[in-house]
């Protein structure tokens, strides 16, 4: 079954506390894989896309690497207003199959 | 640029009720998709488009239709509302290529009582 599973469900750090996020899939025919930002109340936010293992993205203090298993959020340094939900989707031929996502709290 | 607009953002309806969650965009994107977004579980896809008069079903598309007579204009119609499509609907367009990035509207915020 076509899987993706992000880890963990939430997250709390303090200002300048640097970590990873975690985005694993089982997708058969995956296309690629798409990272997006999520405010309350607000539509997902296209981040990055990362299309082969090895591959890596970055924009201001997030970095966003692939791997043939999994994918990995690194946000180096937050601030609060990195605070938000962070959701992982995998690319099934232009369909894509999202996680569950990663809600990260940044507290001053 | 308005991008991806959604109207309206909340409704409330009643069990048995039909109504239209509109979706229109202004980036003449030919790929549009509706998700549905529910606590604790990822977008999921109910329908989508791949061009004018081209509709295709998704992962959930029981008790919805969708029919695309323009490039812009993506409408989801639920037939008679049931408590369980309470939830969040997101539109989403993109370009040609499935490679593409999806852009998402602020969605709408439906009860079903």
């Amino acid at each position: 079954e076509d899987q993706v599973t992000q880890s963990p469900e939430a997250l709390r750090l303090q200002e300048g506390e640097s970590s990873s996020l975690n985005c694993s899939y089982t997708v058969s025919g995956l296309r690629g894989l798409f990272w997006y930002r999520q405010d309350p109340g607000k539509g997902p936010e296209f981040l990055f896309t990362l299309y082969s293992a090895g591959e890596e993205k970055e924009k201001e203090r997030l970095k966003a690497t692939l791997t043939k298993k999994e994918s990995f959020l690194h946000i180096t340094a937050p601030k609060p207003e990195d605070s938000a939900t962070y959701l992982c989707a995998a690319n099934q031929g232009g369909k894509l199959i999202f996680g569950q996502g990663t809600e990260l709290s940044v507290k001053p | 640029n308005a991008g991806v607009t959604q109207t309206p953002k909340f409704q409330v309806l009643k069990t048995g009720q039909s109504m239209t969650l509109q979706c229109a965009q202004d980036m003449n994107h030919e790929y549009m998709s509706w998700y549905r977004q529910d606590p604790g579980m990822g977008l999921r896809l109910i329908h989508y488009s791949v061009g004018a008069g081209i509709t295709d079903q998704g992962e959930v598309p029981n008790g919805y239709n969708v029919s695309r007579s323009t490039t812009e204009d993506f409408p989801l119609r639920l037939l008679s509302a049931a408590p369980s499509q309470t939830s969040v609907y997101f539109c989403a367009s993109r370009r040609t290529g499935s490679n593409q990035p999806q852009h998402f509207g602020d969605g709408t915020r439906l009860s079903i009582l």
